[in-house]
């Protein structure tokens, strides 16, 4: 699994485009880039992956640079219930059972 | 997508002791993992569950201490046996079809004192 590098916290005000940046200069070409977010007090839940191209659901969009060594996850009208932790996981998921790896995250807070 | 529950929710236990924490999944699924979240920090994989075969645990976790069960497609339980404070965190299952995609329960807070 390749080292993901992410800022510890940021702010955004509400309404905004909140813009959360990874680093994975580690990764191979077969890994996946993963984003999940754990509100407080719940699980994590799944937002958005992609391997190398940009990929967009109702939830947010994933930008990946050409040469995959870094990511950023685009929430285009960031809302006060956006506030939460934010991971970014660069993994294999070769079609066996892989759980994953997660590192520290972001702590984005989305300000009124 | 799926809907994942957890009992219990929370509970406070001895020392010494051991609880099983159950996964219930609304449908079924391919895979099913634990995850431990210890206070203020990020989630660790403890082991993924194999339905009808012994778990596989991650470094660090072993299955005398954190014995899994898997009978079928939609059900799972952890147990954390011979309890020390060190154990107190939060207890998350996942399940899902694919690896790209996994679904959370809420979790189960466990307080050993």
């Amino acid at each position: 699994d390749a080292k993901t590098t992410q800022p510890t916290s940021m702010d955004c005000a509400e309404g905004r485009a909140a813009n959360l940046p990874c680093n994975h200069s580690t990764i191979s070409g077969n890994e996946y880039v993963y984003w999940y977010r754990q509100i407080h007090s719940q699980g994590p839940q799944y937002i958005i992956h992609g391997l190398k191209n940009n990929e967009t659901n109702e939830m947010a969009s994933l930008i990946i640079t050409e040469d995959r060594k870094s990511s950023t996850l685009i929430l285009p009208h960031a809302t006060l219930r956006d506030t939460a932790v934010y991971y970014c996981i660069a993994e294999y998921s070769g079609g066996g059972a892989d759980g994953l790896t997660f590192g520290k995250g972001t702590h984005l807070i989305i300000q009124p | 997508s799926a809907v994942i529950s957890q009992k219990p929710s929370r509970d406070i236990c001895q020392r010494g002791t051991s609880l099983t924490i159950q996964c219930q999944v609304d449908s079924q699924v391919t895979m099913m993992f634990w995850y431990r979240q210890q206070p203020g920090q990020s989630l660790t994989l403890i082991a993924t569950a194999n339905q009808g075969s012994e778990a596989t645990y991650e470094s660090g976790f072993v299955i005398d201490k954190f014995p899994i069960s898997r009978p079928n497609l939609t059900f799972s339980t952890l147990t954390v046996s011979n309890m020390s404070p060190e154990d107190s965190s939060i207890y998350l299952c996942s399940a899902g079809h694919s690896a790209y995609e996994q679904y959370f329960g809420p979790g189960t807070r466990l307080t050993v004192t």
